[in-house]
């Protein structure tokens, strides 16, 4: 079961880019990195996935070495509605019961 | 993309009762799973629940005290029986499909 370790909190400022790094040494060949956000009273919420080199989607972009122990997700010039609790996951696709929720990095967005 | 809808969305229960919380999919998804997440912390995974099956429980849950039904690809139940205050937390339902996670907005327990 790969555990993965991210920073508790982080601060930021509006307009700027902030990047969350997830280690995970024990990657399994199978496990995908997905990363997920949560809003305070609401249920997380799939930001990006991937399994190696970088992911580009309309709000995030993640980075992952070639070893894919660590990846990094990146907020490109974030906002205020940005603060929230982001969550690094990995798993296979199919073994869902692997993806085990690890305590998450608080983001704070300041103005 | 699915929706999942959840009820209630909160309650306030008598220490000594249980409560029936339920989940609904607006589509079908290959899995349904369980979890509770106390204030301030992270999700904790309560089981599997399996069409048509038992629910396959994680360490530290049992199925007498939080069964589970799934009759079908798109709704499930989780009941906390016997709740007691150390029960009060917020119960999340969440479906898989393709590697994606999609989650409720939750159910907020208080026992008193």
């Amino acid at each position: 079961l790969a555990k993965t370790t991210q920073p508790i909190s982080m601060d930021s400022y509006e307009g700027q880019e902030v990047n969350i790094t997830c280690s995970h040494n024990n990657i399994a060949t199978n496990d995908y990195i997905t990363w997920y956000q949560q809003f305070p009273s609401q249920g997380p919420r799939f930001i990006i996935q991937g399994y190696k080199t970088k992911v580009t989607n309309e709000v995030a972009s993640l980075f992952i070495p070639a070893d894919r122990k660590s990846s990094t997700l990146s907020l490109p010039r974030v906002s205020l509605s940005d603060t929230a609790v982001y969550y690094c996951l990995v798993g296979d696709l199919g073994g869902y019961s692997t993806l085990t929720f690890g305590k998450g990095t608080m983001l704070l967005v300041s103005p | 993309s699915a929706v999942i809808s959840q009820k209630p969305s909160r309650d306030i229960c008598q220490r000594g009762t249980s409560l029936t919380i339920q989940c609904q999919v607006d589509s079908q998804v290959t899995m349904m799973f369980w979890y509770r997440q106390q204030p301030g912390q992270s999700l904790t995974l309560i089981a599997t629940a399996n069409q048509g099956s038992e629910a396959t429980y994680e360490s530290g849950f049992v199925i007498d005290k939080f069964p589970i039904s799934r009759p079908n690809l798109t709704f499930s139940t989780l009941t906390v029986s016997n709740m007691s205050p150390e029960d009060s937390s917020i119960y999340l339902c969440s479906g898989g499909r393709l590697g994606e996670l999609f989650f409720g907005e939750g159910s907020r327990l208080t026992v008193l």
